[in-house]
């Protein structure tokens, strides 16, 4: 039972525009969410996080939102750049003391020049 | 501040074997957790050490084992390894201050099995 959806796989934006990838949770629990960026053979980056006290936290051109009544989050960022191109991760867990995250399926994010 | 190392990045192992990696998280961060990515699985949860204890595990048969250290340090086994364990394996460390402190991945180890 996947509880960290992202049901686009792929994702191509032009650059210089908005580019919004999507994540859905069904686990209720999950207070406290991620986004990470990876490149083929290198470890998940992190971007940006935000928890469930928020609706939004913005950090230069990313932004994620929250909608905990859906059950939804997105990640915003503009402008796109070429340099964004990479597969995308978001990412869920409980905001206790125990540090394992539910990771969903990935989207990757190609910006064209 | 050096980032989360693993060591080796790549290896080659045949079905049987065991193997060892290593992960060194970033100075003062205490935990220490590790992922299994593949291709058909996704990025899934291995298990999580903390203070040298582990403290919370993924669904993964008892063949794959941990630990760490004093210093934070830590170690992953994968024994008696099969075809299906071939996968990019990833550690990440956090501070373990806050509740909502961030989990920052290492390079990874790229496995396969022969």
């Amino acid at each position: 039972d996947q509880q960290v959806k992202q049901n686009s796989p792929s994702l191509s934006v032009q650059e210089g525009r908005i580019s919004i990838l999507n994540c859905d949770y069904t686990n209720s629990m999950f207070d406290y969410f991620l986004w990470y960026k990876k490149y083929p053979a290198e470890g998940p980056t992190f971007l940006i996080s935000i928890s469930s006290i928020k609706d939004k936290n913005e950090d230069g051109r990313f932004t994620v939102f929250l909608n905990k009544s859906a059950k939804h989050l997105s990640l915003h960022i503009v402008p796109s750049q070429p340099g964004d191109s990479a597969v995308y991760f978001c990412a869920a867990r409980f905001s206790g003391s125990a540090r394992q995250l539910t990771f969903g399926s990935g989207t990757q994010l190609t910006v064209l020049p | 501040k050096a980032g989360v190392t693993q060591t080796p990045r790549y290896l080659i192992k045949t079905r049987g074997q065991q193997v060892t990696l290593s992960c060194s998280p970033i100075s003062g961060h205490r935990s220490v957790s590790w992922y299994q990515q593949t291709p058909g699985q996704g990025l899934q949860f291995l298990f999580e050490y903390f203070s040298e204890t582990q403290r919370n595990k993924g669904n993964f048969p008892g063949r794959f084992s941990g630990r760490q250290f004093s210093n934070s340090r830590s170690e992953m086994n994968v024994s008696t390894l099969e075809l299906g364990d071939s996968a990019l394996y990833l550690c990440a460390s956090s501070l373990v201050a806050l509740s909502t402190d961030t989990q920052y991945f290492g390079p990874g180890t790229r496995l396969t099995v022969l």
